[in-house]
């Protein structure tokens, strides 16, 4: 199984950092993937890893270390456009299994 | 990322009918998907649209239920039969190349079936 663990909410100041875990149970997959999901919307991609270590994409960063089965997604200089649910998904070749979502609040 | 579009984008169904959704993609892809995402849930894979060949469903999900074709390297369908009100759902396509781990979504079909 890939049992997928993430916080469901998490309140943060805009311009602050926050970030979000993620840690999962499974039998092997190729990547680790992160979304972004605002409400009535589809999952919009954000990153992903498929070697230990830390990938930066502007204000978003990902890390993944497979042997403890952890991935945190950061998100620095938040802005209010970033209250939205983020996803943590573990995946091969496209076939993803997800997490319930981190319901991030940014608040003034 | 290519472009993927749905139809329709939502609807309202009675029990017992059936519908069809179509996902459509600006460019050729590898692989197409089916998600569903009930009210409040996170997003659970269907099956994945093999073209020119049977679709290959995740456990729990049965073709009888939710036959899909794929056609071509740009297009798929999805049917929802013989609906009840438990898949009132988001139904969302999904692409990807085997060249590249990135994977995007269409906008999603918002189904309610009373």
């Amino acid at each position: 199984g890939q049992n997928i663990d993430q916080p469901t909410e998490m309140t943060a100041t805009e311009g602050a950092i926050v970030q979000i875990n993620c840690t999962y149970q499974t039998s092997g997959f190729n990547g680790l993937f992160w979304y972004q999901q605002h409400a009535g919307e589809a999952p919009t991609f954000l990153s992903y890893n498929v070697l230990d270590g830390l990938e930066e994409k502007g204000r978003f960063s990902s890390f993944l270390s497979r042997s403890k089965g952890y991935s945190y997604l950061l998100l620095k200089e938040l802005q209010m456009k970033d209250s939205a649910s983020y996803l943590c998904a573990v995946g091969s070749w496209g076939k993803l299994q997800f997490g319930a979502g981190t319901q991030v609040v940014v608040t003034p | 990322s290519a472009v993927i579009s749905q139809k329709p984008s939502r609807d309202i169904c009675q029990r017992g009918t059936s519908l069809t959704i179509q996902c459509q993609v600006d460019s050729q892809v590898t692989m197409m998907f089916w998600y569903r995402q009930q009210p409040g849930q996170s997003l659970t894979l269907i099956a994945t649209a093999n073209q020119g060949s049977e679709a290959t469903y995740e456990s729990g999900f049965v073709i009888d239920k939710f036959p899909i074709s794929r056609p071509n390297l740009t297009f798929s369908t999805l049917t929802v039969s013989n609906m009840s009100p438990e898949d009132s759902s988001i139904y969302l396509c999904s692409v990807g190349q085997r060249s590249s781990y990135e994977q995007y979504f269409g906008p999603g079909t918002r189904l309610t079936v009373t």
